[in-house]
């Protein structure tokens, strides 16, 4: 069951750069996205979400981007800081609230 | 800041025992849910929990988990007879149902 794809195990940014991180869904139902944050050991800790009638989210240095006729959004961070170090999930639900989650992106920021 | 706590944070068991893995969540949040992540897998729905029953259950839970909330704060997890592949992390998380679910810091559960 791959409803939610992040097709990037890892990705590696330079301080002050951006981070691009990128995930794909095959379910159409899907209506609101999300994106949590994972250190080791730690819970998923939230970070921001979009629903599907929306095409841009922004909070702060996060921003996510959601292309529905694409079935794809992105996680934008910038500028990126060591402190972002983490494993990214991008995550799903359909009208209830079970989440679909990715496989997860590992972002090393290096300073 | 209001959080989900679990407990306990590692827990050893041998095969075939019961475990009973806790969670209390966010006080005025009103659903429930149990996740797993086998390590180096990715996060896995379980069940869901609303209004004092099980509103969505996945494959993964099978007639040897359990859910139930025994008083207003606790919500718990049980795994009937553990079994090997049983051995990842929970995660308990809630929700208001209007926003995000938030997730506790996990319970890493070892079968031996």
């Amino acid at each position: 069951d791959q409803q939610v794809k992040q097709n990037s195990p890892s990705l590696s940014v330079q301080e002050g750069r951006i981070s691009i991180l990128n995930c794909d869904y095959t379910n159409s139902m899907f209506d609101y996205f999300l994106w949590y944050k994972k250190y080791p050991a730690e819970g998923p800790t939230f970070l921001i979400s979009i629903s599907s009638i929306k095409d841009k989210n922004e909070d702060g240095r996060f921003t996510v981007f959601l292309n529905k006729s694409a079935k794809h959004l992105s996680l934008h961070i910038v500028p990126s800081q060591p402190g972002d170090s983490a494993v990214y999930f991008c995550a799903a639900s359909a009208g209830g609230n079970k989440l679909v989650f990715g496989a997860g992106t590992i972002l090393r920021v290096k300073s | 800041e209001p959080e989900v706590t679990q407990t306990p944070s590692h827990q050893v068991t041998q095969m075939g025992q019961e475990v009973i893995l806790r969670c209390v969540p966010i006080s005025n949040h009103l659903y429930f849910y149990w996740y797993r992540q086998i390590l180096g897998q990715k996060v896995e729905f379980l069940v869901s929990f609303y209004n004092n029953e099980i509103s969505e259950k996945s494959e993964i839970f099978d007639d040897q988990f359990s859910v139930e909330r025994p008083d207003g704060s606790n919500f718990t997890l049980k795994i009937r007879s553990t079994k090997l592949e049983d051995s990842a992390m929970y995660f308990c998380a809630s929700s208001s149902g209007e926003d995000e679910a938030f997730f506790g810091q996990g319970t890493r559960l070892t079968v031996v």
